[in-house]
């Protein structure tokens, strides 16, 4: 599996646009990079995933680089709710399923 | 998206006995996967569970210690066996849906003293 790479941690504004860096040199043509959250002693929360374009969705955005070996996920505008652990995983896929391996995570702290 | 559950949302059990965790969700499912966290860590894949065959362990997890069933495509269970200290962690099962994307449930938290 590819491996990424996050900062630990980051703090940012409400209301403010959070920008949480990966890294992931290593990626292969057909893997795709998913971003999860975690907010405490919930489940992981499915954010959005993509594979070579820019994606969107209601919750973020994904920007992938054109080589893919980094990506930004954007909050578009942070509140105190967003306050979680944020993956980035790349995801291989198998014959039996498609594993998602967890690294540490950016834990983001949304402050007033 | 998928609504999934599990039973029981907690439980603290003594050291040498065995617990069965369920996870059921709401529509039908090719693949469903278990995960441990351990305590202030990030979760690890612990198997993948196949419906009507048997399931994918990871390195470092045995079928013994962590027997799993997919008896059909909305429902499997987990079991920790013989249990120590060391298992205490939360147990976290998630589906695929066709469109690539996982959802997880709201795990189990697991105490064993």
């Amino acid at each position: 599996d590819a491996k990424t790479t996050q900062p630990p941690s980051m703090d940012c504004a409400e209301g403010r646009a959070a920008n949480l860096p990966c890294n992931h040199s290593t990626i292969s043509g057909n893997e795709y990079v998913y971003w999860y959250r975690q907010i405490h002693s919930q489940g992981p929360q499915y954010i959005i995933h993509g594979l070579k374009n820019n994606e969107t969705n209601e919750m973020a955005s994904l920007i992938i680089t054109e080589d893919r070996k980094s990506s930004t996920l954007i909050l578009p505008h942070a509140t105190l709710r967003d306050t979680a652990v944020y993956y980035c995983i790349v995801r291989v896929a198998i014959a039996a399923g498609n594993k998602l391996t967890f690294g540490g995570g950016t834990r983001v702290l949304v402050k007033p | 998206s998928a609504v999934i559950s599990q039973k029981p949302s907690r439980d603290i059990c003594q050291r040498g006995t065995s617990l069965t965790i369920q996870c059921q969700v709401d529509s039908q499912v090719t693949m469903m996967f278990w995960y441990r966290q351990q305590p202030g860590q990030s979760l690890t894949l612990i198997a993948t569970a196949n419906q009507g065959s048997e399931a994918t362990y990871e390195s470092g997890f045995v079928i013994d210690k962590f027997p799993i069933s997919r008896p059909n495509l909305t429902f499997s269970t987990l079991t920790v066996s013989n249990m120590s200290p060391e298992d205490s962690s939360i147990y976290l099962c998630s589906v695929e849906l066709v469109s690539y994307e996982q959802y997880f449930g709201p795990g189990t938290r697991l105490t064993v003293t």
